[in-house]
């Protein structure tokens, strides 16, 4: 069974702190995403990364950053947290050997509240 | 209008009903569909793919309608464990990593 880690299920900070939400899978996927997810908006896709050192903005990247030094591991950087980044954050990891009827496969999740 | 639109319910049901709900596409491109069911409080997971001559997985049905462009999930026999959110999953073929989901029809299933 692929597995997908994050580093913190549940995380609080203050504005204008410098927040990392870290993802790893294990399973040797390429592609790698974070994505925020809203009452009422849905799963909003921030960044993906398709290989090492290798990412694409998503919809909605300001305030955020990413980085992919390893395979397995795609962290997420607010670099000042602010009120209107409390959300919950979630990674997912795909593969695209199997073409695009892979699926992908979520992490648990962190719920970030920036006080 | 949104890439892909969900009604957001929530469908309050009866234990042993059947229910339905649709999802809406725009881009007339979009080749992989799937249904993921997303718990209160925990990730999505994948419930099934959409294909083109539809699937069935147990008392889950899901369809594909390309002209009217919809997708369409199908609980028969519903029971109380089935009380989840739906997302609607939608992939343009252009990009193999722009996946789109929709914002979830809320399903309650009472006793």
């Amino acid at each position: 069974d692929v597995k997908v880690t994050q580093s913190s299920r549940y995380l609080v900070k203050r504005t204008g702190e410098k927040v990392f939400l870290e993802c790893v899978q294990d399973m040797d996927h390429e592609n790698m995403f974070w994505y925020r997810q809203d009452p009422g908006l849905g799963l909003r896709l921030i960044y993906f990364s398709y290989d090492v050192k290798m990412k694409e903005k998503g919809d909605i990247p300001e305030g955020y950053s990413v980085s992919r030094e390893k395979k397995e591991r795609f962290s997420l950087i607010l670099e000042s947290a602010s009120t209107n980044q409390t959300s919950m954050y979630l990674c997912a990891s795909r593969t695209t050997s199997g073409g695009l009827q892979e699926t992908q496969y979520f992490g648990p999740g962190t719920r970030l509240l920036v006080l | 209008r949104k890439e892909v639109e969900q009604d957001p319910g929530p469908f309050n049901v009866p234990e042993g009903a059947t229910v339905a709900f649709n999802c809406t596409y725009s881009n007339s491109a979009s080749q992989s569909f799937f249904w993921y069911r997303q718990d209160c409080r925990k990730e999505p997971k994948l419930l099934m793919s959409v294909y083109s001559s539809g699937n069935e997985d147990g008392r889950f049905t899901a369809q594909l309608n390309r002209a009217s462009q919809y997708i369409s999930l199908l609980i028969r026999d519903s029971k109380l464990s089935d009380s989840a959110t739906y997302l609607c999953v939608v992939s343009p073929y252009s990009s193999a990593s722009k996946i789109i989901f929709g914002s979830g029809t809320r399903l309650s299933i009472r006793p």
